[in-house]
């Protein structure tokens, strides 16, 4: 069964502390592995689009990288504003549409 | 209007109301998506449309109807819910034709409780 876990499902970081959080996935085949940020009351943010593995995408604090069986997005000196939700999200190779997300990891970071 | 929009933002139904969402991109995409988000759960999808042609229906109940009259314009007809349906739906829209853009781009979602 196609699957996509992301862990941890909670992070609290104090500001400027660097951590990094997973997305592992089991799927048929993929076409795409996607990061979002999903703020309280709205609809996910596109971040990044990772296609094959070794392939790594950076956008100011953060960076996303992707193995064969799961992939990270590191988070590097992060400040209060980068508290939200990160999903991860994966576009099977099956010639269709069907996207699978995770539940998220929620991130909170303090001042 | 730019990206994606979604009417009503919050919609309150009872069990036998007939209501619709609605969806507009202004991206120019192609394929258009509907999911449903509830609390602690993953986004589920439910219907996708590529070109106006419904080309996926993850199984959802026939009490949700999808619509799509244009790549433009999604509609997500509601009738007799039950209050397990209350949750975010969200629209989303991806790939321009001629490019590899497969990310989505989801509108801000209707918050829908059913009493």
């Amino acid at each position: 069964e196609d699957q996509v876990t992301q862990s941890p499902e909670a992070l609290r970081l104090q500001e400027g502390e660097s951590s990094s959080l997973n997305c592992s996935y089991t799927v048929s085949g993929l076409r795409g592995l996607f990061w979002y940020r999903q703020d309280p009351g709205k609809g996910p943010e596109f971040l990044f689009t990772l296609y094959s593995a070794g392939e790594e995408k950076e956008k100011e604090r953060l960076k996303a990288t992707l193995t064969k069986k799961e992939s990270f997005l590191h988070i590097t000196a992060p400040k209060p504003e980068d508290s939200a939700t990160y999903l991860c999200a994966v576009r099977l190779n099956t010639g269709g549409f069907k996207t699978i997300f995770g539940a998220g990891t929620r991130l909170f970071v303090k001042a | 209007e730019t990206g994606v929009t979604q009417t009503p933002r919050h919609l309150v139904m009872g069990m036998t109301n007939k209501k619709s969402l609605k969806c507009e991109q202004h991206l120019g995409h192609n394929a258009m998506y509907w999911y449903k988000q509830s609390a602690k759960k993953p986004l589920e999808l439910m219907f996708v449309y590529n070109f106006k042609e419904q080309t996926e229906n993850n199984s959802v109940p026939s009490r949700f109807s999808p619509e799509c009259p244009n790549s433009s314009h999604l509609f997500l007809h509601l009738h007799t819910l039950q209050p397990e349906d209350s949750a975010l739906y969200l629209c989303a829209s991806s790939q321009k034709a001629g490019t590899s853009g497969y990310e989505q781009y989801f509108g801000p979602g209707t918050r829908l409780t059913v009493t």
